[in-house]
């Protein structure tokens, strides 16, 4: 079956730790994105990508980074710089980045800080 | 910049009841419109969606209208049922510069009791 995974579903980090989320996708889609969800908000843009090597930052891509080496995988690396990094990331992918493209989405990561 | 704007929430309603959940959106250009569902835990579903003006978008017996002129997209279903219980997300996607990102609203947390 086609679709978007990522790993793992919970995360825990201690104070100072980098760590790095896995997103996959089989769908052939060449757009990527990562958002991030907090209690009682809608999701904001952390990076995307439309191409392999190449990617863009959102809204809030401070304390975040990401790599595009393969058209499948768009790993999300949570580091230190992060103040605040709990919450629940989800990834998405689509055909190509225009407007009438639905965003497919994965089942998210929950990281907590310890 | 682009703005989606969901009513207060969380709503309560019992099985059978009529649904309406309000979105208005603030964009420049011709977004297409979006509403996704989260179940708890999970990542978001599309529910339905709409790509210009005076379309209407329908899935499982809910509906939504895009409505330029009073720039909304509400979203509304006859009978709910407790399977229905979820947060909805209503969300725009401009095409453009805009690199197709969605932006979401706050979500909307709904329940429905037998």
């Amino acid at each position: 079956d086609g679709g978007i995974t990522q790993s793992p579903k919970y995360l825990f980090r201690k104070e100072g730790q980098n760590v790095t989320l896995s997103c996959e996708q089989n769908l052939n889609h060449d757009a990527m994105y990562w958002y991030r969800q907090d209690p009682g908000q809608g999701l904001r843009l952390i990076y995307y990508s439309q191409i392999v090597n190449d990617f863009q930052k959102g809204d809030i891509a401070e304390g975040y980074s990401v790599s595009r080496e393969k058209k499948e995988s768009f790993p999300l690396t949570v580091t230190s710089a992060q103040k605040n990094p709990t919450a629940f990331y989800l990834c998405a992918s689509s055909p190509l980045a225009e407007s009438y493209n639905e965003q497919f989405f994965g089942p998210g990561t929950r990281l907590t800080v310890l | 910049g682009d703005s989606v704007t969901q009513m207060e929430g969380p709503v309560t309603l019992s099985e059978e009841a009529f649904l309406t959940i309000n979105c208005t959106y603030t964009a420049t250009g011709y977004p297409s419109l979006f509403w996704y569902v989260q179940y708890p835990g999970e990542g978001l579903q599309l529910l339905l969606k709409a790509t210009k003006a005076d379309d209407k978008g329908s899935n499982k017996g809910f509906e939504a209208t895009y409505r330029k002129e009073t720039t909304s997209f509400h979203l509304e279903k006859g009978s709910v049922q407790v399977s229905d219980s979820a947060v909805y997300f209503c969300a725009l996607r401009a095409g453009g510069t805009s690199y197709g990102k969605l932006t979401f609203g706050q979500g909307t947390i709904l329940t429905v009791h037998p």
